[in-house]
């Protein structure tokens, strides 16, 4: 297994513009976490799926932000009216169900010009 | 509120010797620690977890230490190389968000010089 993979890696948007991001897990892990790295900080926590149910969500995903997990497998978030408060690294994890060890994608790099 | 911090932002170590990276916690729910470790333009990579049954795990060259009356863990890496020269993150789950969330702390650079 390859591991956790992102795409794209990175994205330079203008402000107003709609943005996706595509996670892919570990194959045979069944949680899938969304994170939002910015400068000289820790991830923080965005939101959170069980297969394909979305069972918490951070009071930082404003209404502009939506994720999915259609089928249980990858998942996408997308971001609509880019500010630039947005530009950050969006992080990608997986586990297994029990949710202790996150293993961690690449990130995708937003920058909203 | 910070639930996790790192209060050395830096640590610079000579290459042979021990690196300690410290954390400490407010949160007493938490009850599964972890560290990671990123390098520039790269996801999280996960090093090692402990258990707040236990007050020490050991994997090769890392060892975690917790102490949960004072709520700090450390992460000792001997001896140190220049490969692992990189940024360090602790996180802990635990409480209401068992399982799920990781809450971080700010991340401390570690600097290993040959």
């Amino acid at each position: 297994d390859t591991g956790v993979s992102q795409d794209p890696r990175h994205k330079i948007t203008k402000r107003g513009q709609n943005v996706t991001f595509r996670c892919d897990p570990i194959s045979e892990h069944n949680r899938l976490y969304w994170y939002r790295q910015t400068l000289g900080q820790g991830p923080e926590f965005l939101t959170y799926f069980q297969n394909e149910a979305q069972l918490e969500k951070s009071r930082l995903l404003s209404d502009r932000f939506s994720a999915e997990r259609p089928k249980g497998s990858f998942s996408t978030l997308e971001i609509q009216r880019t500010e630039q408060g947005d530009s950050a690294m969006y992080l990608c994890a997986s586990s297994d169900y029990r949710g202790d060890e996150q293993y961690f994608g690449p990130g995708t790099r937003l920058t909203v010009t | 509120d910070q639930q996790v911090k790192q209060n050395s932002p830096s640590l610079s170590v000579q290459e042979g010797r021990i690196s300690i990276l410290n954390c400490d916690y407010t949160n007493s729910m938490f009850d599964y620690f972890l560290w990671y470790k990123k390098y520039p333009a790269e996801g999280p990579t996960f090093l090692i977890s402990i258990s707040s049954i236990k007050d020490k795990n050991e994997d090769g060259r890392f060892t975690v230490f917790l102490n949960k009356s004072a709520k700090h863990l450390s992460l000792h890496i001997v001896p140190s190389q220049p490969g692992d020269s990189a940024v360090y993150f602790c996180a802990a789950s635990g409480g209401d968000n068992a399982g799920n969330m990781l809450t971080f702390g700010g991340g401390t650079r570690l600097m290993v010089k040959p």
